[in-house]
């Protein structure tokens, strides 16, 4: 019963390049949602997404930071040119619905960028 | 502006001792209220949720908490901390009809001393 699915753990990239981040929620789930937390910070929303659709991005950056959910395969949350300062735990969640259900984090994905 | 505080952002108590987080919320409606632990380089644990209902509710690792409407509050309480539960804790909110959004609290760190 595998629980929502992140790879890579850690992620170490230089500035300029593409970081790719993949999610797989947990099996009968069809919500996705990306969080990121900054150092010495709390968690803030990025993207909730629902198969081949983008529901909510307004915590995204306005550049350089997409997501998807496609009808096959993982959540991907991408960041073209990345900086410094986009080094961050980046957390992918999961619920069956919207409507107050349990929403079930993974481990995180620990961005670097040197 | 809708907002969660967690006013304590570090908390020490000893082992045996017993334990409050606090956790205040700003919203026109009840909200969904949830709080998660998270260990150094870990993902978010689900401890408890309120939903509806009795307005005390019990979560894993013996934690529970306390839904307070005339105070917009849903502290966190456990009667004997553990050494083990040194962690950082969140509360979070999500508004309802807002989707599954959360929105943290910028978190309680506790300090457990044997």
């Amino acid at each position: 019963n595998a629980g929502v699915m992140q790879n890579p753990r850690h992620l170490v990239r230089r500035r300029g390049q593409e970081a790719r981040l993949r999610c797989s929620p947990m099996k009968g789930h069809s919500h996705v949602y990306w969080y990121r937390q900054l150092p010495e910070e709390g968690l803030k929303f990025m993207v909730y997404l629902q198969k081949e659709n983008i529901i909510d991005e307004s915590g995204m950056p306005k550049e350089r930071f997409s997501a998807e959910f496609p009808k096959e395969g993982p959540s991907i949350l991408r960041i073209q040119q990345v900086v410094r300062g986009d080094s961050a735990a980046y957390f992918c969640a999961s619920s069956p619905e919207t409507g107050g259900n349990t929403i079930y984090f993974g481990e995180g994905s620990w961005l670097t960028v040197v | 502006a809708q907002s969660v505080t967690q006013p304590d952002i570090h908390i020490t108590v000893s082992e045996g001792a017993s334990l409050e987080l606090r956790c205040n919320y700003s919203y026109g409606a009840t909200p969904y209220l949830f709080w998660y632990v998270q260990s150094p380089g870990q993902g978010l644990q689900l401890l408890l949720k309120y939903f509806s209902g009795d307005t005390l509710v019990q979560g894993i690792k013996g934690f529970e908490a306390e839904f307070k409407r005339s105070q917009s509050s849903f502290n966190l309480r456990k009667p004997s901390v553990h050494w083990s539960d040194a962690a950082e804790y969140f509360c979070a909110v999500v508004v309802t009809g807002g989707g599954n959004k959360l929105t943290f609290g910028t978190g309680t760190q506790l300090k457990v001393e044997l």
